[in-house]
């Protein structure tokens, strides 16, 4: 079985300030990873994905994330927070078999002028 | 940008309506998915097919039917809306192969039930 937990349902920070929301899993199979992010009123986007390639991965917005196997996490990061980072952040993990996944709880990220 | 549309975007109807969201992709995806998301809620996936004339039901329970006649087209419909059907469904698609485990989302579809 497969679940994902994000351990803060909400996080606030100040812009220009770093941006962690934090992620660990549980999956029988050799895991696929995402982050997703959904503003207001808009559909899902596909931040970044871990494929058992390198254990950092870059995405888009200056978004990046860690995968540590003996953690069983995979934490997003950015440097520095926009205003429009604004939004509803979802950790995913890939069911082994076919493409079902399961989501997190989601973690809503405000930004601070 | 993902090649997939729902439509419509916004709908409220009275309760006993049959109602049909639209799905379509243009990437030639064999697998399509419907999510449903309460507002501030997990997704929960509800329904998907792996192809033309393959249609399973997901995690959670619901009272839609899907159709999947055409590899890019896959409708999700309720036959008598009710008030506790009123969530957000959001559509999904994607392709096996070489770093295609990638699930694309259309951009949702607001139901709202009176």
């Amino acid at each position: 079985a497969q679940s994902v937990t994000q351990l803060d349902s909400h996080v606030s920070v100040s812009e220009g300030t770093p941006v962690l929301l934090r992620c660990n899993y549980s999956s029988s199979y050799s895991p696929s990873l995402f982050w997703y992010v959904q503003h207001p009123n808009k559909g899902l986007q596909l931040l970044l994905k871990y494929t058992s390639a390198a254990t950092l991965v870059k995405g888009i917005n200056g978004f990046e994330a860690e995968f540590k196997k003996s953690e069983t996490s995979f934490h997003l990061t950015k440097p520095s927070a926009h205003m429009s980072d604004a939004a509803e952040y979802f950790c995913v993990v890939r069911t082994g078999a076919g493409n079902m996944l399961t989501f997190g709880g989601g973690t809503r990220l405000m930004v601070k002028p | 940008e993902a090649d997939i549309y729902q439509t419509p975007r916004y709908l409220v109807i009275g309760t006993g309506k049959k109602i049909t969201l639209e799905c379509s992709q243009t990437m030639g995806h064999d697998k399509m998915y419907w999510y449903q998301q309460d507002p501030g809620m997990e997704l929960h996936l509800i329904h998907y097919s792996y192809g033309v004339n393959s249609t399973e039901k997901g995690d959670l329970s619901s009272e839609s039917t899907v159709s999947r006649i055409r590899t890019e087209h896959f409708p999700l419909t309720l036959e008598s809306a009710r008030p506790s059907h009123t969530s957000q469904y959001l559509c999904a698609s994607s392709r096996q192969g070489a770093g295609g485990n990638t699930i694309y989302f259309g951009e949702g579809s607001w139901l709202t039930v009176v």
